[in-house]
């Protein structure tokens, strides 16, 4: 059974600082997506990481995919009070219809 | 506007008796998905259909019921057999030959 850990599950931090949230999975798996939810809301397609090594970036976010350690981080740098919500990691179960299996989700709180 | 609706958005039900959940989304899209969200958690996926005439159940099916009579279409029936149904739904599709999943704003149901 597929399971995907998150840590940590929250986290505050100052605006202008810098820090990462980790996503650990149980099985092996190529594809793993970050979504961005804000507090009522549905989730928002960040990134679609598909291979090892693979990076992508977007302002001032930054995630990576290490499939070999079933590790994918999501940098934040130089934190702004816009990117509070809370952010979940995904992992598509090989074989089976896309579907994805989430983490917990980590609640960012940034403070001005 | 091409997108997935949800209906209603806030949704009160009585103990005891079954309440749809309406999912429609005009993308073209092949698949679509339901999941559930409690409060600080991750969503567990409750059914999901590749074609029309189709689906399967997904790790939390018990209570549930769904069908998918157009492609457009995927109602989700919450039974009086659900036995803490109060969450925030979530329905999402994606188009076949591509993994990326698009949510729709979500119901979030109460039982009173």
């Amino acid at each position: 059974e597929l399971k995907v850990e998150q840590n940590p599950l929250f986290l505050s931090m100052q605006e202008g600082k810098n820090y990462t949230i980790y996503c650990n999975y149980s099985t092996t798996s190529d594809r793993l997506y970050w979504y961005r939810q804000d507090p009522g809301k549905s989730l928002e397609s960040l990134f679609v990481l598909l291979s090892n090594g693979a990076v992508k970036q977007e302002g001032r976010l930054m995630a990576s995919l290490d499939t070999k350690a079933r590790l994918s981080t999501l940098h934040i740098t130089a934190a702004v009070h816009d990117l509070s919500a809370t952010y979940f990691c995904a992992v598509i179960n090989t074989g089976t219809a896309s579907k994805l299996t989430f983490g917990t989700g980590t609640r960012l709180q940034v403070t001005l | 506007d091409g997108g997935i609706t949800q209906s209603p958005k806030y949704l009160f039900r009585k103990e005891g008796q079954n309440v749809t959940l309406s999912c429609e989304q005009n993308l073209n899209h092949d698949a679509m998905y339901w999941y559930r969200q409690d409060p600080g958690q991750g969503l567990r996926l409750i059914y999901y259909s590749q074609i029309v005439n189709d689906f399967q159940k997904g790790d939390i099916a018990e209570g549930y019921s769904v069908s998918r009579e157009k492609k457009e279409s995927f109602p989700l029936t919450v039974t009086s057999a659900q036995k803490n149904p109060t969450a925030f739904y979530l329905c999402a599709s994606r188009l076949d030959r591509t993994d990326t999943q698009y949510f729709g704003p979500g119901t979030r149901l109460t039982v009173l």
